[in-house]
């Protein structure tokens, strides 16, 4: 199974500035046939299931903020949230779809400082 | 709307078995997969299983194999997850989890049930 594994497990950003969390996988996700990085991000929040944020490490889903980006390729991926608003706190938690089975990211926790 | 609505949280006894189900509305039952993922407290994400709707097949991870039964009802548009043998660290939170293939044959996960806590204690 593909290994993923997230950095840091938590950090706190001030409102309005910039959040980065980090996602490794222990082999490549990207499929060389297509140049497709097969890299999904989610965002949980307290209390809810996780919500999909992205897909193809850089393709937001509809209805997601143009405040989260994600970039990266290969095993090295970034997401980034790039003004932190009050309604992100939450876990986020990578997922490669490159290979069964799907494996997710420990989560990190955003938090406001 | 897409809504994946789950069954109420259940207490167990070490042994026993769980049955979660997970019903859809507002799209076609059959054109997607529906996924189990659980989260223990305070714990990431498990992806335990994968169940066509079109057809019935199944996949579930190895160490679950022999535990774990994924069936849907296509007249309802409802899915079930039956895991046997509980376990104290079977205590979780259970999601269904509409798959979204998008490229291969793993899914994405677009739209979750609301989870169901299954506490097994004795």
């Amino acid at each position: 199974d593909i290994v993923m594994t997230q950095s840091p497990d938590s950090l706190a950003v001030s409102l309005g500035e910039r959040a980065t969390i980090n996602c490794k996988s222990s082999q490549s996700v990207l499929n060389s046939s297509n140049n497709k990085n097969y890299l999904a991000w989610y965002q949980q929040k307290p209390g809810q299931p996780p919500k999909l944020l992205i897909y193809w490490a850089s393709t937001r889903e509809s209805g997601v903020p143009d405040r989260f980006s994600g970039s990266g390729s290969g095993t090295d991926f970034t997401l980034t949230i790039s003004s932190l608003q009050a309604e992100d706190v939450a876990v986020y938690f990578c997922q490669q779809y490159y290979t069964p089975p799907p494996t997710f990211g420990g989560g990190t926790k955003v938090e406001v400082k | 709307q897409v809504q994946l609505v789950q069954s109420g949280s259940e207490v167990k006894k070490p042994g026993a078995s769980v049955k979660v189900s997970c019903k859809a509305s507002g799209y076609t039952f059959t054109s997607f997969g529906i996924s189990w993922v659980r989260q223990a407290p305070g714990q990431g994400l498990e992806w335990m299983g994968w169940i066509s709707a079109h057809n019935g097949n199944t996949k579930s991870t190895q160490d679950l194999l022999g535990r774990v039964t994924m069936t849907t009802d296509t007249s309802t548009s409802t899915a079930y997850m039956e895991l046997r043998g509980l376990r104290s660290n079977d205590t979780a939170v259970y999601y269904c989890a509409r798959g979204r293939i998008v490229g291969g044959s793993t899914p994405i996960f677009d739209h979750w049930g609301q989870g169901t806590l299954v506490t097994v204690t004795s």
